[in-house]
């Protein structure tokens, strides 16, 4: 069974400033990783994902994550932030492709993202 | 495309009474997924369907959820009788099969049970 772990429950930070949003995960298996945004009143939206190859990813809206395996996180950065990025931030994780048949998406408890003018 | 539709969005109920969710998934999709997300917590799934069979129930209280999927279409989810921790945001999401990575979320149904 996976994990996750949003170390973060709120960040409040002013308009332009980079931010960080961090997740740490929990597997016996190799995963997939990604990143939900879900805004007031909404359904969640993917913004980016890890599956395999290169351990940075770029998502939608400027974001973008990097997968640590050793240190078992994946951590997503923006260097400037907008109002309109104001919303809820989910990290989730599945088992991958060798991990068996167990498809199950399993979220974090979210961090609420605050851009402040 | 047309997304996921979820009705209705908002649903308020006294405890003890019964309620219906209805979803209908994204066109093609054969999996579907209810979560629970209880406010401050991430979404837990609740059931999961490929087509019109049920390929993981593990977390749903059978006791009083229920949940079908007839025509490998549309579904509803059902809680009776209600009570006053369920009370959440019940979201609906599809994918092309249970292996895609890629889950398409509906707006989901805010239930305040009272």
């Amino acid at each position: 069974a996976q994990s996750v772990t949003q170390l973060d429950s709120q960040v409040p930070v002013f308009e332009e400033a980079p931010v960080e949003l961090r997740c740490n995960y929990s597997s016996s298996v190799s995963v997939y990783l990604f990143w939900y945004v879900q805004y007031p009143n909404q359904g969640l939206q993917l913004l980016l994902k890890y599956l395999s190859g290169s351990t940075l990813v770029k998502g939608i809206n400027g974001f973008e994550a990097e997968f640590n395996k050793s240190q078992t996180s994946f951590h997503l950065r923006k260097p400037s932030v907008h109002i309109s990025d104001t919303a809820e931030y989910f990290c989730a994780v599945r088992a991958g492709r060798s991990g068996g048949s167990n498809y199950k998406l399993t979220f974090g408890k979210g961090t609420l993202l605050t851009v402040n003018p | 495309e047309a997304g996921v539709a979820q009705s209705p969005r908002y649903k308020i109920i006294e405890k003890r009474q019964s309620v219906a969710f209805w979803c209908n998934p994204i066109s093609g999709h054969a999996t579907l997924y209810w979560y629970q997300q209880i406010l401050g917590q991430g979404p837990k799934l609740l059931i999961q369907f490929q087509n019109n069979g049920v390929v993981d129930d593990s977390q749903l209280p059978k006791d009083r959820f229920s949940a079908e999927r007839l025509k490998g279409v549309d579904s509803t989810l059902k809680i009776q009788p209600a009570k006053l921790e369920d009370s959440a945001v019940y979201l609906c999401a599809s994918s092309r099969d249970r292996s895609s990575y890629e889950q398409y979320f509906g707006p989901g149904t805010r239930l305040t049970v009272t």
